[in-house]
């Protein structure tokens, strides 16, 4: 399979924790995105990366979120000192640059924090 | 900053029904809209997207969008839906010359034989 892939696709932690997603775009796309999904409610774009660059954040992305993309190929998106509101799906996306472009979705990412 | 608005959050159908998915978003400048679906238990994938031309985009297993510049929609129409039809339909925009997307609540939509 190549499209985008996400590892774990179910996470549970204790309140408090810290938490790792990992992405894997499609092998040429250059951007790279963050969606955070919660039940009733349609993604929310958190962050994007072009190459290794972080190109935009979204007010949602607060402190304890730190997105990376070292090497402009995977990227992690890191939680830390998880609460309770951040149980939602986390979506991991893909493109290349320049309009027109079809943005590919990964699985996700289920986190629930108790 | 743009926002995307589906009118109808649970739609039930039977099989061979037509369907009509409203639409509307909120952002005045040059957009590119999008239909994605996401069918249970699978990743969300682009049904149509629109960027510009003919404003009658057709897409995979027989759905199409229309864009009505002047009401701000993009709504999804497909005349015989079938039950494999059922999933959640998400309506999105992007800005003209970016890539984030914006999406609406979604439509669950039942097809029922």
């Amino acid at each position: 399979d190549t499209g985008v892939s996400q590892d774990p696709r179910h996470k549970i932690t204790k309140r408090g924790q810290n938490v790792t997603f990992r992405c894997d775009p499609i092998s040429e796309h250059n951007r790279l995105y963050w969606y955070r999904q919660t039940l009733g409610q349609g993604p929310e774009f958190l962050t994007y990366f072009q190459n290794e660059a972080q190109l935009e954040k979204s007010r949602l992305l607060s402190d304890r979120f730190s997105a990376e993309r070292p090497k402009g190929s995977f990227s992690t998106l890191e939680i830390q000192r998880t609460e309770q509101g951040d149980s939602a799906m986390y979506l991991c996306a893909s493109s290349s640059s320049g309009e027109g472009n079809i943005i590919y979705f990964g699985e996700g990412s289920w986190l629930t924090v108790v | 900053a743009q926002s995307v608005s589906q009118h109808n959050h649970h739609v039930i159908l039977s099989e061979a029904a037509s369907l009509e998915l409203g639409c509307n978003y909120s952002y005045g400048g040059t957009v590119n809209l999008f239909w994605y679906v996401q069918y249970p238990g699978q990743h969300l994938q682009l049904l149509l997207k629109y960027f510009s031309g003919d404003p009658l985009v057709k897409g995979i297993k027989g759905f199409e969008a229309e864009f009505i510049k002047s009401k701000f929609s993009f709504n999804l129409r497909k005349p015989s839906v079938q039950w494999s039809d059922t999933a959640e339909y998400f309506c999105a925009v992007s800005r003209g010359g970016g890539n984030k997307l914006t999406f609406g609540t979604g439509t669950q939509l039942k097809v029922e034989l």
